[in-house]
C-alpha cells in the first residue's frame, strides 16, 4: 500500500517567508508525528496528534511553528517568518495507534532558508 | 523524561566483519526500543525493533539485545554488506512510553568497506 508521503520535497525559502509543509500519512493511522532532522543528526521531536487532537507541542521550538491536523488525516506544519536556523529536513511518521507502535516515515521535506 | 546515548558515531568494516552499535537510555519505563536506517538522502526505515518482555530479537543477519538492567540496547549486523552501508539511529519512547513520540540517538554512520 502507499506509505507516508510529504509534500514539497524542496522548499527554498528567503528568510520572512511562511511556508507550510503538508503530510499525508497512511491511510488508518491514528497517530501522526512531526520530527526536525538538522544535517548530521538524528529526528528531533516537534509535535504530534493523535486523530485531529494535538496531544503534545512541546517540541515546537517557537511560536513562529504551528501544526494542524483537522480532519485527522492530512497535516500541515507551518513556519512563520522562517529564519535561517529552521533550515532542515522536517519529516513526518504515522502509526497505527499511539504508543509502542511501528512509526512510518515520510521522505522529507528539505526547507532551505536564505 | 528520556536521554538517548549511541556510539561509535562512525564505525568502518570490512565486507564480511560484524558491526555492533550500542546505545544507552535513562528512563527505567522505556519498553520499546526501534532501530532505523537512512541512507542518504532517504526517509528513517525501520529495521528491527524489541520490547522490554524479550532481552534479544534476531531477523536473518540483524539482531537487537536489551539489557534493561544496565538500560542499553545494542543492534549487532553479521555478515556485513556494502549495502549495509547508511546512518543507523536508535530510539527509545519519550516519558517511558506513556507518549508515542520517539527521542532518537545522534546516528551510527556504518561504512561496509569491499
Amino acid at each position: 500500500g502507499a506509505g507516508v508521503s510529504q509534500s514539497p520535497r524542496y522548499k527554498v525559502a528567503k528568510r520572512g517567508q511562511d511556508v507550510a509543509l503538508r503530510c499525508d500519512p497512511i491511510s488508518g493511522h491514528v497517530s501522526l508525528f512531526w520530527y526536525q532532522q538538522a544535517l548530521g543528526q538524528g529526528p528531533e521531536f516537534l509535535t504530534y496528534f493523535q486523530n485531529e487532537a494535538q496531544l503534545d507541542k512541546s517540541g515546537l521550538p517557537s511560536d513562529r511553528f504551528f501544526a494542524e491536523r483537522p480532519e485527522g488525516s492530512v497535516s500541515t506544519l507551518k513556519i512563520q517568518r522562517t529564519q535561517q536556523e529552521d533550515s532542515a529536513v522536517y519529516l513526518c511518521a504515522s502509526s497505527l495507534q499511539l504508543k509502542q507502535e511501528t512509526q512510518y516515515f515520510g521522505p522529507g521535506t528539505r526547507l532551505l532558508v536564505l | 523524561g528520556e536521554n538517548v546515548e549511541q556510539h561509535p558515531s562512525t564505525l568502518s568494516v570490512q565486507e564480511g566483519d560484524s558491526a555492533v552499535i550500542k546505545c544507552t537510555y535513562s528512563d527505567s519505563a522505556s519498553n520499546y526500543f526501534p532501530w532505523y536506517k537512512q541512507e542518504l538522502g532517504k526517509r528513517p526505515q525501520l529495521i528491527i525493533d524489541i520490547r522490554s518482555n524479550v532481552g534479544e530479537k534476531k531477523d536473518q543477519r540483524i539482531a537487537v539485545t536489551l539489557n534493561k538492567t544496565a538500560k542499553h540496547f545494542s543492534l549487532h549486523i553479521t555478515e556485513t554488506q556494502p549495502e549495509d552501508s547508511a546512518v543507523y539511529f536508535c530510539a527509545a519512547p519519550w516519558r517511558g512510553g506513556s507518549q508515542g513520540n520517539l527521542i532518537f540517538g545522534k546516528g551510527t554512520k556504518l561504512s561496509v568497506k569491499p
